[in-house]
């Protein structure tokens, strides 16, 4: 049972180029988000998604895009990275019920230099 | 707006005594889940527990507990007989209802360290 899966697990990007960060689960979770985790500010969201088709922003959406074609599959895109960008990025899903928890990626290491 | 703050940045606490984490929250809406997670310095997100809005009894898991306080608007966990492998950080959690699109935002965390 893979659960969440992102990839990849560290990367290393200059200053202006772009990527996408791959976020995957197969538990057939409505519900899926991004975080960004900085040192002393706790994970911020980002973008968050509660159905294929449907996206909205978080805390924190400015330089980043999502979109969500297939239910399991939610894309974090860096359209122009900066270094202010760098941190640890976690993809989280959930079935979209109040109580039950998310279930998180390992997180992806990002450093732009 | 949604906001959850976290004011203790870092807690010591003896092997075998009990602690509470700090956390408060503010929403307008009447319908939210409140969550504790752990994160060991390996970095994954552990679920702790959790706390409905309309829940009339405290939450409890194993040696976990959450002081539920809804005038107050405070979801303060208590982890009782502290042992090694619960210095982590601490992650509080809110997710509102409809109205808040099920978004779930967090607090800037606490970190636990115990002390042998």
């Amino acid at each position: 049972n893979a659960g969440v899966t992102q990839t990849p697990k560290f990367q290393v990007l200059k200053t202006g180029q772009s990527m996408t960060l791959q976020c995957a689960q197969d538990m057939n979770h409505e519900y899926m988000s991004w975080y960004r985790q900085d040192p002393g500010m706790g994970l911020r969201l980002i973008h968050y998604s509660v159905g294929a088709g449907i996206t909205d922003q978080g805390e924190v959406p400015n330089g980043y895009n999502v979109s969500r074609s297939t239910t399991e599959d939610f894309p974090l895109r860096l359209l122009s990275a900066a270094p202010s960008q760098t941190s640890v990025y976690f993809c989280a899903s959930s079935d979209g019920r109040m109580n039950t928890e998310a279930f998180f990626g390992q997180g992806t290491r990002l450093t732009v230099v | 707006a949604q906001k959850i703050t976290q004011t203790q940045p870092g807690m010591f606490v003896q092997e075998k005594e009990a602690v509470t984490l700090d956390c408060t929250y503010d929403t307008s809406d009447p319908s939210y889940g409140l969550f504790w997670y752990k994160q060991p310095s390996s970095g994954e997100m552990i679920f702790l527990i959790y706390q409905g809005s309309y829940d009339q009894q405290n939450a409890t898991e194993g040696r976990y507990s959450l002081n539920f306080q809804k005038a107050r608007k405070s979801a303060n966990l208590v982890i009782s007989a502290s042992q090694l492998g619960d210095s982590a950080m601490y992650f509080c959690a809110m997710r509102e209802g409809r109205t808040g699109g099920f978004k779930t935002i967090f607090g800037a965390g606490t970190r636990l360290f115990v002390k042998a």
